[in-house]
């Protein structure tokens, strides 16, 4: 298994631009997000989803739009981008078990991709 | 938002325990804690989740105090590798966890 994978590994962009970032998971996992982390930050969850079809907002989710048309991918959209955009992008996927207490497990991070908004 | 403190760095000897700990003070009856690790830029790893009794796996001990308010990993045999930051998180559902700055764990040789 590739486990999830991002595209691209860096993007620049000017201000004002739209773009796509692509996740992909190769896991069947129902649970996909999308997180940013500033410099010395932590991170801070986007938007995730928690099936095909289904996507919700997270913390900081303005500015940005998901979509979740099959299990495998979650791509992140800039609308119009801003320098306060400029930072690193995680996306992530998780499973749930099943029975007993809710538990969901690991969420598995793909390596993230380098943005700079310029 | 589900808080947690941490110290902001710490320092291991190479082969030594390394011992982290975390307040979790507001957390739930539901919730789990959860311990992540980023080395470096890369994306951040799991390692190791419990509700209320201590868990053990290959990277890693958990020990939950019994009031639940806060916790400590232990890696038993620190190396140079497990330099990264350490995350603490507690919460509901695994796919919404709210990230603080850390522990930054530094071995050194």
């Amino acid at each position: 298994n590739a486990g999830v994978t991002q595209t691209p590994k860096f993007q620049v962009l000017k201000t004002g631009q739209s773009m796509t970032l692509q996740c992909a998971q190769d896991m069947n996992h129902e649970y996909m997000s999308w997180y940013r982390q500033d410099p010395g930050m932590g991170l801070r969850l986007i938007h995730y989803s928690v099936g095909a079809g289904i996507t919700d907002q997270g913390e900081v989710p303005n500015g940005y739009n998901v979509s979740r048309s099959t299990t495998e991918d979650f791509p992140l959209r800039l609308l119009s981008a801003a320098p306060s955009q400029t930072s690193v992008y995680f996306c992530a996927s998780s499973y749930r078990t099943s029975g007993g207490i809710s538990s969901y497990n690991e969420q598995f991070f793909g390596p993230g991709t380098r943005l700079t908004v310029l | 938002d589900a808080k947690t403190t941490q110290p902001t760095s710490m320092d291991c000897a190479e082969g030594r325990a390394a011992n982290l700990p975390c307040n979790h003070s507001t957390i739930s009856g539901n919730e789990y804690v959860y311990w992540y690790r980023q080395i470096h830029s890369q994306g951040p790893q799991y390692i190791i989740h419990g509700l209320k009794n201590n868990e053990t796996n290959e990277m890693a001990s958990l020990i939950i105090t019994e009031d639940r308010k806060s916790s400590t990993l232990i890696l038993p045999h620190a190396t140079l590798r497990d330099t990264a930051v350490y995350y603490c998180i507690h919460g509901g559902s695994n796919y919404k966890l709210t990230f603080g700055k850390g522990t930054l764990l530094t071995v050194n040789p």
